[in-house]
């Protein structure tokens, strides 16, 4: 299957820094991308559709000014947590579809999960 | 809204069958799938279903019926490796976009 390189797998930072999440389709292009938030022993909830050259979309409830979304090329999408605090930690997990192949099977990045202290 | 149900969790024994449920409820049904999920890592992909009946893959087997808005996924010979959390996902076209949402989720432990 298609790869999804996520990078960094883990980070720690104190409260009120900025976190920034890079989400990479490594061998197909993907106009567009998803950034999901699971906390422990929940489901993945979807944040927001991230479309390259274009605002991202945003879910009811996710602030967008607090979660940045920037899709700058068909292959890499990021996520900044602005201001991060305790309430924001988390594993944060970004996908991709291949526009050209397999259309309908979304693949996964390995996770960020994020701590602020 | 949109609702998908799925056991919290499951046991089962190594070299067993065991079949996880799943019920949805969602608007725009555009396909169904099943990812593997292990602790702390991101879910990999199992099946896809969008049409009615069984699709088979290797030990691993999802029944899609759209009219009950039911599905399975059926493991066959059970291995130590397939504990996991098992996760089915609905594909809805929902504000100009498709769009995956996840049930939370079944934990299967698998015992020797």
């Amino acid at each position: 299957g298609a790869v999804v390189s996520q990078h960094p797998s883990r980070v720690i930072c104190k409260s009120g820094t900025s976190v920034k999440i890079e989400c990479r389709s490594l061998d197909f292009q993907a106009t567009t991308m998803f950034w999901y938030r699971q906390f422990p022993k929940q489901s993945l909830m979807l944040m927001a559709t991230s479309n390259e050259g274009s605002k991202a979309t945003y879910e009811q409830g996710v602030e967008k000014d607090k979660f940045l979304i920037n899709h700058a090329s068909l292959t890499l999408s990021t996520l900044t947590v602005t201001s991060a605090h305790p309430e924001d930690s988390s594993f944060y997990i970004c996908s991709a579809r291949d526009q050209y192949v397999a259309k309908n099977i979304q693949y996964f990045g390995a996770g960020t999960r994020l701590s602020a202290l | 809204g949109q609702n998908i149900d799925q056991p919290t969790e499951m046991t089962a024994t190594e070299g067993a069958i065991v079949q996880i449920n799943c019920t949805y409820q969602t608007s725009g049904f555009n396909g169904l799938f099943w990812y593997q999920q292990h602790a702390g890592e991101a879910p990999t992909f199992l099946s896809y279903n969008v049409l009615d009946g069984l699709e088979e893959k290797g030990r691993f087997s999802s029944f899609l019926s759209r009219s009950k808005g039911y599905s399975y996924l059926l493991l066959k010979e059970l291995q130590m490796k397939d504990s996991a959390s098992y996760l089915c996902a609905v594909r809805v076209f929902s504000g100009g976009y498709n769009k995956l949402i996840f049930g939370a989720g079944t934990r299967l432990a698998v015992h020797p």
